[in-house]
Parts: structure tokens; C-alpha cells; sequence
């Protein structure tokens, strides 16, 4: 079975910019989360939908934007892009049974730069 | 590869030796504790879990040791491999499906 799938892989942007990046869960998950990890730290939780309802988020601005569509995968959007917005953004699906302690299963992670 | 983390707590082992990872977590209310592998350009792994009515979980190699009264994990791993090679972190469910994961600590094996 595929893994949980991210695109695009590496992405240069400019401050200013927005950047939409995407993800695939894997087959039979209906729950996808969104982290941001900045070069040297751990994963920090931005957004977890549930179902295609937004269930948590984590303490971002509201330039962070995510949705779920009804096939489970999902899009983070970033807006007025910001050099700190530098990162990798990592998407992690799980909720085969709908537990809250159902296993997440990260992607490889989109590589965004902003200069 | 692309360097997870810089300057992270460094564990440095010879192959074949026990290695021993700490983590000290925050929220006494946390019930579900993880441990990820993150190896460089890639993704966190899931290595091993544990539930907070429990003490001890064994996998293949690996053991996490829950601590609560101090708020402590500890992820033992047995005849550590080169391929055990990457950054370690722990990680404590706050809320659905929502993970805090700690800073890290990078294990190096060398042969």
C-alpha cells in the first residue's frame, strides 16, 4: 500500500506569495494533520481534520488556512508569505477506526523556502 | 541529505551497544506517548507507543519506559544498528489526534 503522499516535494517561494501544498492519506484514513517543522526542532501541530471538519489547531496565524476534501486528501494554504514561514511541512493520516490514539503515519514532508 | 536538526542533544554509540534516548514531557494530563524516527529528508517514523495505564511496551529491538510521576520516557534500543542512525523524538497526544512532539535528540552509531 502506498505511504501518506506530499506535493510538491520542494517549493521556492517569495515573501508576499501564498503557496498551497497537498497531500494524500493513506487509503482508508479519514484523518489528516499538518505540521511545521523549522530546521533543528520538532514537528509543530498547525491543523488536524477529521472527516472534512477541522477538529484542532494549533497556534498559528490565520495566514494558515487547511481543508479536507471528501476523497480525505487535503491542502495547507499559506498566505503573505513570511521568511520564518521556512520549513517543512510534514502531513501525518491516520483514523482508520476513528480512535484519537490511532497511529499518525507522516509524509516525506514539503521543503518550503521563502526568500 | 537535508540536516533535520543542528545543534540537537547528541547520543553517540558503537554498534552493537544498548542506546538509551530520554525524554521529559509537560502535560500531566497526557495519556498517549510516542516515539518517532526521523531520518535525514525524510519523515518522522513511528517507532513504538505507549499508554499512560502502562509502564513498560517491548517491540522488535525497542523499549519505552513511562514514568509518570516525574513525566519521563526513555526509549531503549537493543544492539543499535548504523542503520539506527537518525533523530529521536518523543511525542505526547494533547488533544485529538493533536501531537507535541519534544526537541529531539540525535543518535549516531558508528561501526
Amino acid at each position: 500500500d502506498a505511504g501518506v503522499t506530499q506535493s510538491p516535494t520542494h517549493l521556492i517561494k517569495t515573501r508576499g506569495q501564498h503557496v498551497t501544498l497537498r497531500c494524500s492519506p493513506i487509503s482508508g484514513h479519514k484523518s489528516v494533520s499538518w505540521y511545521q517543522q523549522v530546521l533543528g526542532q520538532g514537528p509543530q501541530f498547525i491543523f488536524q481534520y477529521y472527516e472534512k471538519e477541522e477538529r484542532g489547531r494549533g497556534n498559528f496565524p490565520d495566514r494558515f488556512s487547511a481543508r479536507q476534501f471528501p476523497n480525505y486528501s487535503s491542502e495547507l494554504n499559506v498566505n503573505a508569505l513570511l521568511l520564518g514561514d521556512s520549513a517543512l511541512y510534514l502531513c501525518a493520516s491516520s483514523g482508520e477506526s476513528g480512535y484519537s490514539t490511532d497511529t499518525q503515519y507522516f509524509g516525506p514532508g514539503t521543503r518550503l523556502t521563502v526568500l | 541529505g537535508e540536516s533535520v536538526g543542528l545543534h540537537l542533544p547528541t547520543l553517540s554509540v558503537q554498534e552493537g551497544d544498548n542506546s538509551i534516548i530520554n525524554c521529559a514531557y509537560s502535560n500531566s494530563a497526557s495519556d498517549y506517548f510516542i516515539w518517532y524516527k526521523q531520518e535525514s529528508g525524510k519523515g518522522p517514523q513511528f517507532i513504538i507507543d505507549i499508554r499512560s495505564n502502562m509502564d513498560k511496551r517491548q517491540g522488535q529491538r525497542v523499549t519505552v519506559l513511562l514514568n509518570k510521576t516525574v513525566k519521563h520516557l526513555s526509549l531503549q534500543i537493543a544492539a543499535t544498528q548504523p542503520g539506527d542512525s537518525a533523530v529521536y523524538f518523543c511525542a505526547e497526544m494533547t488533544g485529538f489526534q493533536k501531537l507535541v512532539f519534544g526537541t529531539g535528540t540525535r543518535l549516531l552509531v558508528s561501526p
